[in-house]
């Protein structure tokens, strides 16, 4: 099946720092890409669309200064969450599309700002 | 548009039981429903899957059904293992500007041996 991967599992930065997290899908194209953020004991809240070559789509609420995405292949997209703060931890979970109605989630990433 | 859940609601069912696990949706426009199990600390796991044109599909030991009149859809898990513990989420595909996958708020699954 398919098969995305995420990296890193987990991260711990200091506040004022940027953190990177990386989406891959591996062993197909994804033309659609999706960042999900996730508070413990809540569900999965998306926070951007990205499709490759074009700017990210953001939904309500998310600030995209702070949350900068970048779908340069159609392998690859990243996250990048600016100027972290401890109100940033969170689990981060990614999620790629080929051409179905189906996505492919990632295994998260636990990012911890202290 | 996009569900939180603020509190999982649990369900507890003894091993071997069936169960079945409820979820509201929003949009009656959505055509495309998936049913994703997360474990701790991992990403959302691909149970099983079903069309709007569809009221019922099965799987291997799942069923999900859907009732588009009152916008609900359910798993049922047959003969309930303790690997089966974790939250399950009901999720649409809703189409805004390209189709993007909303999560419904969950529910927490404990197997009870």
């Amino acid at each position: 099946g398919a098969v995305v991967s995420q990296h890193p599992s987990w991260v711990i930065c200091k506040s004022g720092t940027s953190v990177k997290i990386e989406c891959r899908s591996l062993d197909f194209q994804a033309t659609t890409m999706f960042w999900y953020r996730q508070f413990p004991k809540q569900s999965l809240m998306l926070m951007a669309t990205s499709n490759e070559g074009s700017k990210a789509t953001y939904e309500q609420g998310v600030e995209k200064d702070k949350f900068l995405i970048n779908h340069a292949s159609l392998t690859l997209s990243t996250l990048t969450v600016t100027s972290a703060h401890p109100e940033d931890s969170s689990f981060y979970i990614c999620s790629a599309r080929e051409s179905s109605l189906r996505a492919f989630f990632g295994q998260g990433t636990r990012l911890t700002v202290v | 548009g996009e569900s939180v859940g603020l509190h999982l609601p649990t369900l507890s069912v003894q091993e071997g039981d069936n169960s079945i696990i409820n979820c509201a949706y929003s949009n009656s426009a959505s055509d495309y429903f998936i049913w994703y199990k997360q474990e701790s600390g991992k990403g959302p796991q691909f149970i099983i899957d079903i069309r709007s044109n569809m009221d019922k599909r099965q799987g291997q030991r799942v069923t999900v059904l859907l009732n588009k009149t009152v916008k609900h859809l359910s798993l049922q898990i047959a003969a309930t293992q303790p690997g089966d513990s974790a939250v399950y989420f009901c999720a649409e595909n809703i189409f805004s500007g390209g189709f993007k996958t909303i999560f419904g708020a969950g529910t927490r699954l404990f197997v009870k041996a």
